[in-house]
């Protein structure tokens, strides 16, 4: 149980085009989505929290309207990165905590972006 | 405000022998304590956690942690070690009633290498 998909696992694209990275919780209903992103050999670094059908809580210095977050459903969250630029080439990992009252994170195997 | 010391960056043990690999926190309230492990370009895995109860958690692949509030330690240890259990580690905290408090906190990490 507590499956979290992502997708796609890798994506490259050119300068000034937008990216989506997809989050799904597959078998349980995610109350709340947290989007990192990890940079080599890094911790991971919260960029922003969401709740379904609210908007997202950004994290300080994240640029909200850049990195734009959707959590439409109980299972699926994405992430859009718009006009990607090679700074913002790295690995996008999501989570998901259910209605569990420890509200455990599981992630999904994470995004390998290249901006080019 | 939380925060979260694995004070290793890497840890190297032989194939066999018993391995730990550290971590403390500093939370102001009651912590929930969590342990992931990390493979090259894959997302996070669930290890264990500790939430209340007894100090010694039993987790999966055979690892277990022990909690020790006054020492605010929350060690991961093996009895012996698989070349299999190579990967980073990352310890993570979450403060209970705490501001954003579904937040978790992770350290840096622990790059665990087993020599066979």
């Amino acid at each position: 149980g507590a499956v979290v998909s992502q997708h796609p696992s890798w994506v490259i694209c050119k300068s000034g085009t937008s990216v989506k990275i997809e989050c799904r919780s597959l078998d349980f209903q995610a109350t709340t989505m947290f989007w990192y992103r990890q940079f080599p050999k890094q911790s991971l670094m919260l960029m922003a929290t969401s709740n379904e059908g609210s908007k997202a809580t950004y994290e300080q210095g994240v640029e909200k309207d850049k990195f734009l977050i959707n959590h439409a459903s109980l299972t699926l969250s994405t992430l859009t990165v718009t006009s990607a630029h090679p700074e913002d080439s790295s690995f996008y990992i999501c989570s998901a905590t259910g209605v569990e009252a420890t509200q455990t994170q599981y992630f999904g195997p994470g995004t390998r972006l290249l901006v080019l | 405000a939380q925060s979260v010391a694995q004070p290793e960056d890497q840890v190297n043990v032989a194939e066999g022998n018993p391995l730990t690999v550290k971590c403390t926190y500093s939370v102001s309230g009651n912590p929930y304590l969590f342990w992931y492990v990390q493979y090259p370009n894959r997302g996070l895995q669930f290890l264990l956690k500790y939430i209340t109860g007894d100090n010694l958690v039993k987790g999966s692949y055979g690892f277990e942690a022990e909690f020790n509030k006054s020492q605010t330690s929350f060690h991961l240890k093996k009895p012996s070690a698989l070349v299999s259990d190579s990967a980073l580690y990352f310890c993570a905290v979450r403060d209970i009633g705490g501001a954003g408090s579904y937040q978790l906190t992770f350290g840096k990490g622990t790059k665990l290498s087993v020599i066979p």
